[in-house]
């Protein structure tokens, strides 16, 4: 079953400006990741944030986790038209390594140049 | 980067044919490996982990009997659909982690996918 939830479901936005995509999930997790998945193509990872922590940056990614909420929030700054892709967050439950990942129902995002 | 291989990358089949679809890990030993499964523009849900010399852990709703899996290596996992129906058509990813380089942090390598087309 889908572990999160994602909004906007799909998100169009001009060139240069940000975009922020959210994520809710529904039981205590270990530690949330972001995925990217370009039309057709595999996931590759984008930025992983542990349960203890409530932000955390990458580049032009900032993500922000509120256990509280069970919420997650993705920002990506100064979009590009290379940024049009999808986007999902997956949660893990526990800390062992064979943990599964649930994903969220994604974000699509398309910039427009 | 680790890489994780999928072929094809593409299948046409006709209907009560079986398929098999390959994951490897390139340039890793993975002794888990995890199948998913993608409808357009939905989510990925996972089918099962694949497990080196033991027996597969599907999940719940997942026919075993009809998406065999088989991890008989420490670089190989084969996804076979077996007397596949227009209803089997979907997008096939595999994933597998690196305890090299993702230990403890819950990071996945997935493949290119396998688009499954039953006609």
């Amino acid at each position: 079953s889908q572990q999160g939830e994602e909004d906007p479901q799909a998100l169009s936005i001009q060139e240069g400006e940000n975009a922020t995509m959210n994520c809710s999930y529904k039981t205590s997790i270990n530690n949330l990741q972001w995925y990217r998945q370009n039309s057709g193509r595999g996931l590759v990872h984008l930025i992983l944030i542990r349960s203890n922590e409530r932000e955390k940056h990458s580049g032009r990614l900032r993500v922000t986790l509120d256990t509280s909420k069970k919420s997650s929030s993705l920002l990506i700054t100064a979009s590009r038209a290379a940024d049009t892709a999808s986007y999902f967050c997956a949660t893990v439950r526990s800390n062992f390594g064979n943990e599964k990942l649930t994903f969220g129902t994604g974000t699509r995002l398309t910039i427009i140049p | 980067g680790a890489v994780v291989s999928q072929h094809p990358s593409w299948v046409i089949c006709k209907s009560g044919t079986s398929v098999k679809i390959e994951c490897r890990s390139l340039d890793f030993q993975a002794t888990t490996m995890f199948w998913y499964r993608q409808f357009p523009k939905q989510s990925l849900m996972l089918m099962a982990t694949s497990n080196e010399g033991s027996k597969a852990t599907y999940e719940q709703g997942v026919e075993k009997d009809k998406f065999l899996i088989n991890h008989a290596s420490l670089t190989l996992s084969t996804l076979t659909v077996t007397s596949a129906h227009p209803e089997d058509s979907s997008f096939y990813i595999c994933s597998a982690r690196d305890w090299g380089r993702g230990r403890g942090t819950g990071e996945l390598f997935f493949g290119e996918g396998s688009r499954l087309t039953v006609l």
